[in-house]
């Protein structure tokens, strides 16, 4: 079974700041990856995912994510934070042939002026 | 842009009532799904849903919950005798395939008094 791992519980940032959350997974075969973020009171909204090409790939509010098979991860990036980044952050596998999203524990982030 | 709507946002019920989640999945999708998050938790999955039958579901749907989808366009979910530790955020997706990305809704606060 598919399982996902967020090291990073928490995580504040200044403004303007650079900001790699970190994303471990762990699946025998190449996974489907995702980020998903969580303002306070609402859903969880797509950010980017990885199937397969290219490992770098882009997402909404320019953040970016590098899928890293010899590291099993998949960290999400992204170069200057904004106030409203403020979140929290939740990494998901997919597995082929199965329907469900494993979800990582969430990481949140608060961002600091 | 097209999304998920979920009603009500918030419920609050009597342990033992029954109660019904409701979904509109985005109106191309096929694909629809329930996850769950207790507070402070993880999500978890609860069940897919396709062609008008049940195509993966987890440890935690068990016969208590029930999925439905009654005409067209909504998706529910059913808890028949709700107890305490059902209390948690009900969040609805829908996807094209099964393998694509799923859509999240902004959930449903469920609270078991």
């Amino acid at each position: 079974a598919q399982s996902v791992t967020q090291p990073d519980i928490h995580i504040t940032v200044s403004e303007g700041a650079s900001l790699e959350l970190r994303c471990n997974y762990s699946y025998g075969a190449t996974p489907y990856l995702f980020w998903y973020v969580q303002s306070p009171g609402q859903g969880l909204q797509l950010l980017l995912k990885y199937f397969s090409g290219d490992t770098l790939v882009q997402g909404i509010k320019g953040f970016e994510a590098e899928f890293k098979r010899s590291q099993s991860s998949f960290n999400l990036r992204k170069p200057s934070v904004h106030w409203s980044d403020a979140a929290e952050y939740f990494c998901a596998v997919g597995a082929a042939g199965r329907r469900a999203l494993t979800f990582g524990s969430g990481t949140r982030l608060q961002v600091q002026p | 842009e097209p999304e998920v709507t979920q009603t009500p946002s918030h419920q609050v019920t009597q342990m033992g009532q029954e109660v019904i989640l409701r979904c509109v999945p985005i109106s191309n999708h096929l694909y629809f799904y329930w996850y769950r998050q207790i507070l402070g938790q993880k999500v978890e999955f609860l069940v897919s849903f396709y062609n008008n039958e049940i195509s993966e579901k987890s440890e935690i749907f068990d016969d208590q919950f029930s999925v439905e989808r009654p005409d067209g366009s909504n998706f529910t979910l059913k808890i028949r005798s709700t107890k305490l530790e059902d209390s948690a955020m009900y969040f609805c997706a829908s996807s094209e395939s099964g393998m694509e990305t799923q859509y999240f809704g902004p959930g449903t606060r469920l609270l078991v008094l």
